[in-house]
């Protein structure tokens, strides 16, 4: 199974804060990474796709680099409504989807 | 548009077995896979598997293997994930979501609470 490791695990930051997440797999998965949002009581909602492509409706203070086994997610300045749980997920294995254990991102 | 309708809240004793529901609306029911997450309180999210509806291939996480079972209906456009063999440590909330192949979970459903408890 492909790992994926996520840093931090929390984040304390303020609102205009430029902040930036980390995600690691175990091997290569291509640019084969997505990155959701989650706030409490709600489903995830999907950010990023193949690494850095923007979701339509998503701001764009939102973007995604990386590719092989590293991989950022950035937020260039923090709003109120941005504070949540980020996670990372590979799709490189169509059948065997994994998830980074998220960032909680706090004020 | 597109809409992933989840069955609602279970109660289970352990070691019963239960059975969630997930109704596509809205796109091709055969031509995207449909992945199980579940996520405990206050933790993070977990893979358990996936059904293509097309054919019904299934490929569960290692974790589940033997205890979960997920199947379709296309004629209702709906998938099934059951567990077996309940414990305390199943409850969670039970997210059903649409995917492409090695494409993003783009739809999810409105997941589903399980709770677990004599």
């Amino acid at each position: 199974d492909i790992q994926m490791t996520q840093s931090p695990s929390s984040l304390s930051a303020s609102v205009g804060d430029r902040v930036t997440i980390t995600c690691r797999a175990s091997q290569s998965i291509a640019t084969y990474l997505n990155w959701y949002q989650q706030k409490p009581g709600k489903a995830p909602k999907l950010l990023i796709s193949a690494a850095s492509s923007l979701q339509s409706g998503v701001p764009s203070r939102f973007s995604g680099s990386g590719s092989g086994t590293d991989f950022t997610l950035t937020i260039s300045s923090l709003q109120p409504e941005d504070f949540a749980t980020y996670y990372c997920q590979q799709s490189y294995s169509s059948l065997m989807f994994t998830f980074g254990q998220g960032t909680k991102l706090e004020i | 548009q597109v809409q992933l309708v989840q069955s609602g809240a279970e109660v289970k004793k352990p070691g019963a077995s239960v059975k969630v529901s997930c109704k596509a609306s809205g796109y091709t029911f055969t031509s995207y896979y449909i992945h199980w997450v579940r996520q405990a309180p206050g933790q993070g999210l977990e893979w358990m598997g996936v059904i293509y509806p097309s054919v019904g291939t299934t490929s569960y996480a290692l974790k589940f293997q033997g205890r979960v079972t997920m199947t379709r209906d296309t004629s209702t456009s709906t998938v099934y994930m059951e567990l077996s063999s309940l414990r305390s440590k199943d409850t969670a909330v039970y997210y059903c979501a649409r995917a492409g192949y090695r494409s993003p979970l783009d739809y999810w459903g409105q997941g589903t609470p399980v709770t677990v408890s004599s």
